[in-house]
C-alpha cells in the first residue's frame, strides 16, 4: 500500500477484555514504532522495532501491553485485561532505515480505543 | 531521557499572518522531525532537520543543534494550517524519539 495502515479504526471494549491492534507499515520499511496519544496530549512512546534486532520495549506502561512484529512487516499491539485509562488513540509509524534522511517517520491514521 | 519543550502552547492568528514555533531540547540529537497533526488526527511529517535550514513552500525550519533548539516558521498562514505542530528529536544518549507536547495553532478566516 501507499501508506501505513492500521486496523480497526475504532474499537470499543469492556473493561477486563483483551484487544489486538494491527499495523501494516509501508513496504520495505525496517523500523516500526507504536505510540499512544491521550485526548489533547502529545505522543507517548510505547515500543520500537528495528529490523531483526530485539525491540525497544522501554515505553510499555505495564506488563498488560505487548507487541509482536512478524516477518519484519505487520505488527500487532496487544493489551490484556484492558482498563479505562488505556483509552486513547494508538498510533503506528514506520521509517525506511536508521540513518541520515532515511529516518523520517510516516504515521498511520491510528486506532481509537475506548474502554468502557 | 531527553526533555522537549515547545512554545507557545497555543496560538491564534488571523489568516495571512506569520508565526514562529519553537522547540527546545535538553540533550544532543541525531535527528529532529516536525509534524503537523490535522484536526482529524492525521500526523504528517513536515521536515527532517537534525541541523541547518530547510524550506518547503510557506514553511521553513531551522535547527541549531549546538544550542539545542529548532524553529518552525509559517508564513502567510491559511486556515488549513490549523492543527497541532509537534517537534520530535531523537536523542544521541538513548536513541529514543520523544515528542514535545505540541503547539496548537488556530488560524481564523
Amino acid at each position: 500500500g501507499a501508506g501505513v495502515s492500521q486496523s480497526p479504526s475504532n474499537k470499543v471494549t469492556e473493561k477486563g477484555k483483551d484487544v489486538e491492534l494491527r499495523c501494516d507499515p509501508i513496504s520495505g520499511h525496517t523500523a516500526l514504532y507504536w505510540y499512544r496519544q491521550s485526548l489533547g496530549q502529545g505522543l507517548e512512546f510505547l515500543i520500537y522495532f528495528q529490523g531483526n534486532s530485539a525491540p525497544d520495549k522501554s515505553g510499555l506502561p505495564s506488563d498488560r501491553f505487548s507487541a509482536e512484529r512478524t516477518g519484519g512487516s505487520v505488527s500487532t499491539l496487544t493489551i490484556q485485561r484492558t482498563q479505562q485509562e488505556d483509552s486513547a488513540v494508538y498510533l503506528c509509524a514506520s521509517s525506511l532505515v536508521r540513518g541520515y534522511n532515511t529516518d523520517t517517520q510516516y504515521f498511520g491514521p491510528g486506532t481509537r480505543l475506548t474502554v468502557l | 531521557g531527553i526533555q522537549v519543550e515547545q512554545s507557545p502552547p497555543d496560538l491564534i492568528l488571523q489568516e495571512g499572518a506569520n508565526s514562529t514555533l519553537r522547540c527546545n531540547f535538553s540533550d544532543s540529537v541525531n535527528n529532529l522531525q516536525w509534524f503537523h497533526q490535522n484536526p482529524w488526527g492525521q500526523l504528517i511529517n513536515l521536515f527532517y532537520i537534525p541541523s541547518g535550514t530547510k524550506q518547503n513552500g510557506r514553511l521553513s525550519a531551522t535547527t541549531v543543534a549546538t544550542e539545542r533548539y529548532s524553529l518552525l516558521y509559517i508564513s502567510s498562514s491559511q486556515t488549513t494550517d490549523s492543527g497541532v505542530y509537534f517537534c520530535a528529536p531523537r536523542s544521541n544518549r538513548d536513541d529514543k524519539i520523544i515528542f514535545g507536547k505540541g503547539t496548537r495553532l488556530h488560524i481564523l478566516p
